[in-house]
């Protein structure tokens, strides 16, 4: 069992709609848990950050992390498509302080 | 305030050659961390070092190195290149006292494109 698991996708969705994004972990000690957005040929860049049970909103993003089920999902709304691009689930360790990663789920926003 | 910088951004090498990455850390960080992403996949955590020593290592082999200096930069070493190398290598930064807690206290740079041929 992979450490950070994520859906690799595609998935695709219309303008406008709400695209739902899913991601499950395996270390319970996990304290931190991230949502970056990596376009093709850049870096991963840090939208979302989540460390308490519930939702997190920050504009057309929502985070939401429930701990009992070791699941943290990311929804945006009104998708555009310029929101096309992979999205990276991480989670940090509190005993290693590092960041472990899922493979990525690729959106495609279609106008 | 500058970020973490990585160099160079892009370079192709030869298999068998050898390859050196730079990353300078966030000012005020002292913790830095490396990892490497392959085409399709998400990042993979090479190694931290911290007080100029490795202090956590991922499950990379030995021809994966590294050095810290007493300017937090540091470097990564890949010996012997493989096809399988080509990726993106990227730095992250920290500072210790922020590392085992919650938060969002890690920074990435724009990262190096190794191409091996």
């Amino acid at each position: 069992q992979k450490e950070v698991e994520q859906n690799s996708g595609p998935l695709s969705v219309p303008e406008g709609a709400i695209a739902s994004l899913n991601c499950t972990y395996s270390d319970r000690v996990s304290q931190s848990f991230f949502w970056y957005r990596q376009y093709s040929g850049k870096s991963p860049e840090l939208i979302m950050s989540i460390y308490s049970n519930g939702d997190k909103e920050d504009g057309r993003f929502t985070a939401q992390l429930n701990k009992a089920s070791q699941y943290v999902s990311l929804l945006i709304r009104d998708s555009q498509p310029s929101d096309s691009a992979t999205y990276l689930c991480a989670v940090k360790s509190g005993n290693t302080g590092k960041l472990i990663f899922g493979q990525g789920t690729t959106l495609q926003v279609k106008p | 305030d500058a970020g973490v910088t990585q160099s160079p951004t892009h370079l192709i090498k030869t298999r068998g050659q050898q390859v050196t990455l730079r990353c300078s850390p966030k000012s005020g960080h002292d913790t830095v961390s490396w990892y490497q992403q392959a085409l399709g996949q998400g990042p993979q955590f090479i190694f931290q070092y911290y007080e100029e020593e490795e202090r956590q290592r991922g499950n990379f082999p030995d021809r994966f190195s590294g050095h810290q200096f007493p300017n937090y930069s540091s470097e990564l070493n890949v010996n012997a290149l493989l096809l399988g190398d080509s990726a993106l290598y990227l730095c992250a930064s920290t500072s210790l006292r922020d590392l085992f807690t919650a938060g969002n206290t890690i920074y990435f740079g724009e990262g190096s494109w190794l191409t091996v041929v």
